[in-house]
């Protein structure tokens, strides 16, 4: 699996955009990016995914640029909730790996400033 | 839908003795692992399965085993606890080609 990197921490306003960078170099043809959440300890929380196109849903936006190297996640009106630590996966899909690896870097510890 | 369920959520052991926690899911999924994470650091897989009766090892699987008799439960067993196992411990599962991994919430343990 690809190596991820991330910083280590962002802040960003309450209502504003915050986007989160993901640098992911040595990606290769057939991986997807994964974004994950963690708050409190909890346990992760699926975000997004894709390949190569951009993704949009319901929680937030992916932006991966052409050369598939890095990508950006969005999260367009960024509440007090989404303070967590945030991680950026590169993997083969399910489809095509089954050993489940989600290899979980140190990702960015996102706060969301009142 | 409980979804994804550990037990017990705290535990506290003495080094030495063995305990076994428990993850069971309710989505009938094929694939299921356990992940441990050490403060300040990210989840790092232990063991998983990809249905019953099949298990295999993940990154830092010494010091711990797996059974999987049925889809639904996917128990973690601490032979012999050591004070380099205190960590939180995550159960997890997907469906054969979900995308999306459901993880539990959590067990604390401390071994001293």
């Amino acid at each position: 699996d690809a190596k991820t990197t991330q910083p280590p921490s962002m802040d960003c306003a309450e209502g504003r955009a915050a986007n989160l960078p993901c640098n992911h170099s040595t990606i290769s043809g057939n991986e997807y990016v994964y974004w994950y959440r963690q708050i409190h300890s909890q346990g992760p929380q699926y975000i997004i995914h894709g390949l190569k196109n951009n993704e949009t849903n319901e929680m937030a936006s992916l932006i991966i640029t052409e050369d598939r190297k890095s990508s950006t996640l969005i999260l367009p009106h960024a509440t007090l909730r989404d303070t967590a630590v945030y991680y950026c996966i590169v993997r083969l899909p399910p489809q095509r790996d089954s050993s489940y690896k989600l290899i979980f870097g140190s990702g960015t510890r996102l706060l969301v400033r009142p | 839908n409980a979804g994804v369920t550990q037990t017990p959520k705290f535990q506290v052991l003495k080094t030495g003795q063995s305990m076994t926690l428990q993850c069971a899911q309710d989505m009938n999924h094929e694939y299921m692992s356990w992940y441990r994470q050490d403060p300040g650091m990210g989840l790092r897989l232990i063991h998983y399965s990809v249905g019953a009766g099949i298990t295999d090892q993940g990154e830092v699987p010494n010091g711990y085993n797996v059974s999987r008799s049925t889809t639904e439960d996917f128990p973690l067993r601490l032979l012999s606890a050591a004070p380099s196992q205190t960590s939180v411990y995550f159960c997890a599962s997907r469906g054969a080609t979900g995308n999306t991994i459901y993880f539990g919430e959590g067990s604390w343990l401390t071994v001293v």
